[in-house]
C-alpha cells in the first residue's frame, strides 16, 4: 500500500524567505506525484505534478519540486515566500491505473510579515 | 471551461438521517472521485467512479455509497449519519489514468448534530 509522509504539520516562514515543505512516499513502484494547495473554505488546487521525464518540476506561483527516487522524496520549494502563500499544502501520490490519490497529512504554512 | 461543482455547499443533518451530495465534473471527464476531509484523519479516499462503474473503493463502511450517471455526474449517499461523519466532502474529476491531475470542487461541508 502506498503512503505519504509530510514532515511538519505547521511551518512558519518570514515574507521573502525560502519555503521548504518535505514529502516522502513509500511505493513499490515509482508513482505519480502531486502537490496541491488548499486555501480556507476552498477545494484543492494543483500546484505541480511529476509523472515522467525531468525530475525538477516547475509549477504555478513560483513553486517547484524535485523528484528524488533514491530518497523517495518530492520536496516542494519556493525561493521567496509571499503573504498569499499562507495555506495548507498536500503531497499526494497515485498509481498508473485508476485515479485514487493517497495524501499526506498536510502542512499548514504561516507567512509572517 | 466550467470547473467541478458541488451541491449543496453546506449541510446540517441530525444523527440517524441520511444525506445525498451531488457533484458535476468538468465536461469530458469520465472519472469522478470522492474524498472525506477531517481534522483528525486528513484527506481520505472514499471511492472512484468511471463510466458509471465503481472502480476503486476506500476503507469506509457500507453506509457510504455512490453512483454515477451517464452524463458523468455523481452522487454520494451517507445513510444513518453519525457524529463522526461531520467533514468536508470533496469531489474531484479527471481524465482516465493516474498521471492526470484531479480537479477538485469546493466541497460540501456536512455537519451532523
Amino acid at each position: 500500500a502506498q503512503s505519504v509522509t509530510q514532515l511538519g504539520s505547521h511551518v512558519s516562514v518570514s515574507e521573502g524567505a525560502l519555503v521548504l515543505l518535505r514529502c516522502n512516499y513509500s511505493s513499490s513502484v515509482p508513482p505519480y506525484l502531486f502537490w496541491y494547495v488548499q486555501y480556507p473554505n476552498q477545494g484543492l488546487q494543483l500546484l505541480l505534478k511529476y509523472t515522467t521525464g525531468a525530475t525538477l518540476v516547475k509549477g504555478i506561483n513560483g513553486f517547484e519540486a524535485e523528484f528524488k527516487k533514491s530518497e523517495t522524496s518530492f520536496h516542494l520549494t519556493k525561493p521567496s515566500a509571499h503573504m498569499s502563500d499562507a495555506a495548507e499544502y498536500f503531497c499526494a501520490v497515485s498509481k498508473a491505473a485508476g485515479n485514487k490519490l493517497t495524501f499526506g497529512g498536510g502542512t499548514r504554512v504561516l507567512v509572517k510579515p | 471551461k466550467a470547473g467541478v461543482t458541488q451541491t449543496p455547499r453546506y449541510l446540517i443533518k441530525t444523527r440517524g438521517q441520511q444525506v445525498t451530495l451531488s457533484c458535476s465534473p468538468i465536461s469530458g471527464h469520465r472519472s469522478v472521485s470522492w474524498y472525506q476531509q477531517t481534522p483528525g484523519q486528513g484527506l481520505q479516499f472514499l471511492f472512484e467512479y468511471f463510466s458509471e462503474t465503481q472502480r476503486n473503493k476506500g476503507n469506509f463502511p457500507g453506509r457510504f455509497s455512490g453512483r454515477q450517471f451517464s452524463n458523468s455526474r455523481s452522487e454520494m449517499n451517507v445513510s444513518t449519519l453519525e457524529l463522526g461523519d461531520s467533514a468536508l466532502y470533496l469531489c474531484a474529476s479527471s481524465l482516465d489514468g493516474g498521471q492526470y491531475e484531479q480537479y477538485f470542487g469546493p466541497g460540501t461541508r456536512l455537519t451532523v448534530t
